[in-house]
């Protein structure tokens, strides 16, 4: 069964505007989030993470918020850009295991129009 | 750093055929992934390795599939026989495990396709 759920297949967005990705999990033992960035025929790259003890970590263009009450996290990417068109991937783990090992949603295909 | 590598880029078989997919981690790199991706279920993990010992193989969908790591710089992907089904993009990963969280760093991929 799924632990990590990406709703949403696909998601279509102006160049300049925001883009909003959602991610939702159900195993309440996940400490550590991560969003994975994956274009055609490449593997994917780590984009951004955020631990559970904070509820947003920013990097650039790209932030991740959590609430974990709601077992829900979202990436924002302000403004959007052709160049982020791509598929992105939501993943969690526990980390205070130290098993490294990551449980990934089906991803959502982001297309940015310019 | 040449990142992960994994050979064959495409691979194209009959069913009932054995099929050998290979990784080079990152020299360095003391954990190593094997993940399926397909359109269902998205990135699968099939097992994991920690310093070429087997940790997790609990993802492999079946005694059809097997994984080794002789050394810390190869490991292979092994399906015998192989089915339709198992068509996919079959990733390989590799990361630090000493510390805080390292983010896991992907090869290009196999695609793997049984007809």
């Amino acid at each position: 069964d799924q632990q990590v759920k990406q709703n949403s297949p696909s998601l279509s967005v102006q160049e300049g505007r925001i883009s909003i990705l959602n991610c939702d999990y159900t195993n309440s033992m996940f400490d550590y989030f991560l969003w994975y960035k994956k274009y055609p025929a490449e593997g994917p790259t780590f984009l951004i993470s955020i631990s559970s003890i904070k509820d947003k970590n920013e990097d650039g263009r790209f932030t991740v918020f959590l609430n974990k009450s709601a077992k829900h996290l979202s990436l924002h990417i302000v403004p959007s850009q052709p160049g982020d068109s791509a598929v992105y991937f939501c993943a969690a783990t526990v980390d205070q295991t130290g098993a490294n090992n990551l449980f990934f949603g089906t991803g959502t295909r982001l297309t940015v129009i310019p | 750093d040449a990142g992960v590598i994994q050979s064959p880029r495409h691979e194209v078989t009959e069913m009932g055929q054995e099929v050998t997919l290979r990784c080079k981690p990152i020299s360095g790199h003391d954990y190593l992934f094997w993940y399926r991706q397909t359109m269902m279920r998205g990135l699968e993990l099939l097992i994991y390795f920690n310093n070429n010992v087997p940790i997790d193989d609990s993802g492999m969908p079946e005694d059809r599939f097997s994984a080794k790591m002789p050394n810390a710089s190869f490991s292979t992907l092994k399906i015998q026989p192989s089915e339709p089904r198992d068509s996919a993009v079959y990733f390989c990963a590799s990361s630090r495990g000493e510390g805080t969280y390292s983010p896991l760093h992907f090869g290009n991929g196999t695609r793997l396709t049984v007809t």
